[in-house]
């Protein structure tokens, strides 16, 4: 069974710093996805960024990157010159299938709370 | 164009009553999935509809709960004799064809009194 942990409960940051959310994962399958959403205070989950077990790069969305590291079966956000909007939980997911035609089911971290800091 | 939606935001509901709750995905995605979302926790996957293929239902938490979906559109979750426990907030979210990234909706927040 796929098991996601983030151990980091609250994370508290300085604006315009960088933070580092850790996120470990357990799985069996060759070909899996992992994701980290954000989720406000209004309750929405916002898709931050995304990692394919095969990419070979770490991915990168503008201020958010994905630290990938396969071996360790880690996959940190890492999201540089934090912004006040940023505060928020952050759940770091992974998905099971393989393909375009992937089947999807997201299996979901307990989440860290992030609080920026002016 | 428009997002996922799901009705109704909140229900206020009394132990032992039936709810039926909305989601209407984002037109032509053809993946449907139903999450449960516990104060202060993650998602837990409940269901997932995918075109017209036997849905997946190995999430579901009891018998008590069950999920349709319309071909590719519109999808209900239906709790009979609802439980203090089931109080949450539940997420349905779809997904194109060929794409990892599931749009979710606002969510329904259901509380069981």
């Amino acid at each position: 069974a796929q098991k996601i942990t983030q151990t980091q409960p609250g994370m508290f940051v300085q604006e315009k710093e960088a933070v580092t959310l850790d996120c470990t994962y357990d799985t069996s399958d060759q070909s899996y996805g992992l994701f980290w959403y954000k989720q406000p205070s209004s309750g929405e989950m916002i898709f931050l960024i995304y990692q394919g077990s095969y990419d070979e790069q770490n991915a990168t969305e503008g201020r958010y990157s994905l630290n990938f590291q396969k071996a360790r079966k880690s996959a940190n956000l890492v999201i540089s010159a934090s912004q006040l909007g940023d505060s928020a939980m952050y759940f770091c997911a992974m998905r099971e299938g393989h393909g375009g035609t992937s089947y999807g089911k997201l299996t979901f971290g307990q989440g860290t709370i992030l609080t920026v800091h002016p | 164009g428009a997002g996922v939606s799901q009705s109704p935001s909140n229900k206020v509901t009394e132990k032992g009553k039936d709810v039926e709750l909305r989601c209407d995905p984002i037109s032509g995605h053809t993946a449907l999935y139903w999450y449960r979302q516990r104060l202060g926790q993650g998602l837990e996957f409940l269901i997932y509809f995918q075109g017209n293929s036997a849905p997946d239902k190995s999430g579901l938490p009891s018998d008590r709960f069950s999920a349709e979906r319309t071909g590719e559109s519109v999808s209900t979750l239906t709790i009979q004799r609802t439980q203090q426990e089931d109080s949450a907030v539940y997420l349905c979210a779809s997904r194109p064809r060929g794409s990892y990234e599931q749009y979710f909706g606002p969510g329904t927040r259901l509380t069981v009194t």
